[in-house]
């Protein structure tokens, strides 16, 4: 069963305008979570972050909410720009005080800022 | 330059042969992991590293092997290979509680 779960494999949207990227998750023991930018042929990048005590972390033009109860969480990208353009990933990681956890990914939302 | 870097970015190899992906990392981080990507996944865990010698399987470790006699290296090895391996494996790592950072990857095909 997924635990991850990023149910659009794709989303258009106009540059300038808002992108809103979603997850969803069904284990209540992830306390972190993360969204990854991915290029072709590069490897993922970190974007944004967020604990399970906070419901939104802000940089820059990158937003992720999290709404515990409905174990969900989004990313907004204001404005959008070409430079976007690429697949994220959701990723969530479960504390085990030991800080070697890998995480678990969602499949990926394949993002494409339109001019 | 300080960062983390695989070899080879390509490969291709038949089965039933061995091989080696290898991972260098230049932030003396304590953690490293293996992952590969296939279509219709997202990244999955195949081994990780809390410290030197001490390694633990993730979601999909059959078939491969690690070791980490150094800190900054975590070679993976398919002692076998078999087709169904034929992915994109991308090795990360990390200081305790931080974001992982990826390496850009190795595509390898099993023919």
């Amino acid at each position: 069963d997924q635990q991850v779960k990023q149910n659009s494999p794709s989303l258009s949207v106009q540059e300038g305008r808002i992108s809103i990227l979603n997850c969803d998750y069904t284990n209540s023991m992830f306390d972190y979570f993360l969204w990854y930018k991915k290029y072709p042929a590069e490897g993922p990048t970190f974007l944004i972050s967020i604990s399970s005590i906070k419901d939104k972390n802000e940089d820059g033009r990158f937003t992720v909410f999290l709404n515990k109860s409905a174990k969900h969480l989004s990313l907004h990208i204001v404005p959008s720009q070409p430079g976007d353009s690429a697949v994220y990933f959701c990723a969530t990681r479960a504390y085990s005080g030991g800080g070697a956890d890998g995480l678990t990914f969602g499949k990926g939302t394949h993002l494409i800022i339109q001019p | 330059d300080a960062g983390i870097t695989q070899s080879p970015r390509y490969k291709i190899t038949e089965t039933g042969r061995q091989v080696t992906l290898m991972c260098h990392q230049t932030w003396s981080h304590s953690y490293m992991f293996w992952y590969r990507q296939d279509l219709g996944h997202g990244l999955r865990l195949i081994y990780y590293s809390a410290a030197a010698d001490i390694t633990d399987k993730g979601e999909v470790p059959d078939g491969y092997v690690v070791s980490r006699s150094k800190t900054e290296n975590f070679p993976l090895t398919l002692e076998s290979a078999t087709r169904s391996q034929t992915s994109v494996y991308f090795c990360a790592s990390s200081d305790r509680a931080q974001p992982q950072h990826f390496g850009d990857g190795t595509r390898l095909s099993i023919l």
